[in-house]
């Protein structure tokens, strides 16, 4: 059984650009979360997606937006690229009585 | 607000020696706590978790952690450290499983060294 995968597993953009990240949940489950975790600090809540639509969001401005498809993958997307935006995204998944568990992540790098 | 607090950035313990990672939360209600190991440059795996019953719970590689509702404490245990025990060491806090799992808040975690 996959746990959950992500894609891709390093990217590096530079400033003003504009990337799309993309998670496959775990076999069974329906929910997908995304989180941010900066060099040397613990992850912070971007968004959750439920029956394809935006259910929670974290504090993250509006050029983080994100879709699910229905077959409960889901991507990230994050427009005009800043410095601070470099980190290691992770995607996690669930149902909705399960806990969430984390893909490997993607390492983004902002220059 | 939910909030967890990991007041040990760093701890370095010796092999075969026993370990406890300090975890304090702050929720409105009843917590559902969470531990999670990371190893360099990867995903966070589940060490065990906490939603009702037995204070007390039992995780993966031989890890435990109590619930403390009078002192909002998660803290997680391990009687003898095993080298490939040394990673970074997450407390969560999430608010339920009401539809999907619902958002989790992260610790700033605990970096922890084995000392052979």
């Amino acid at each position: 059984d996959a746990g959950v995968t992500q894609s891709p597993t390093h990217l590096i953009k530079t400033r003003g650009q504009q990337v799309t990240l993309r998670c496959s949940p775990k076999s069974g489950h329906d929910t997908v979360s995304w989180y941010q975790q900066a060099l040397g600090q613990g992850p912070q809540f971007i968004f959750q997606y439920y029956e394809e639509e935006e259910r929670q969001r974290g504090n993250f401005p509006d050029r983080f937006s994100g879709h699910q498809f229905p077959n409960y993958s889901s991507e990230l997307n994050v427009n005009a690229l800043l410095l601070g935006d470099s980190a290691l995204y992770l995607c996690a998944s669930s149902n909705p009585t399960d806990t969430q568990y984390f893909g490997p992540g993607t390492r983004l790098t902002v220059l | 607000a939910q909030s967890v607090t990991q007041p040990d950035i760093h701890i370095t313990v010796s092999e075969g020696a026993s370990l406890e990672l300090r975890c304090n939360y702050s929720y409105g209600a009843t917590p559902y706590l969470f531990w999670y190991v990371q190893s360099p440059g990867q995903g966070l795996q589940l060490l065990l978790k906490y939603f009702s019953g037995d204070t007390l719970v039992q995780g993966i590689k031989g890890f435990e952690a109590e619930f403390k509702r009078s002192q909002s404490s998660f803290n997680l245990r391990k009687p003898s450290v095993h080298w490939s025990d040394a990673a970074e060491y997450f407390c969560a806090v999430g608010g339920g499983l009401t539809g999907g799992g619902n958002k989790l808040t992260f610790g700033t975690g605990t970096q922890l060294k084995v000392e052979l």
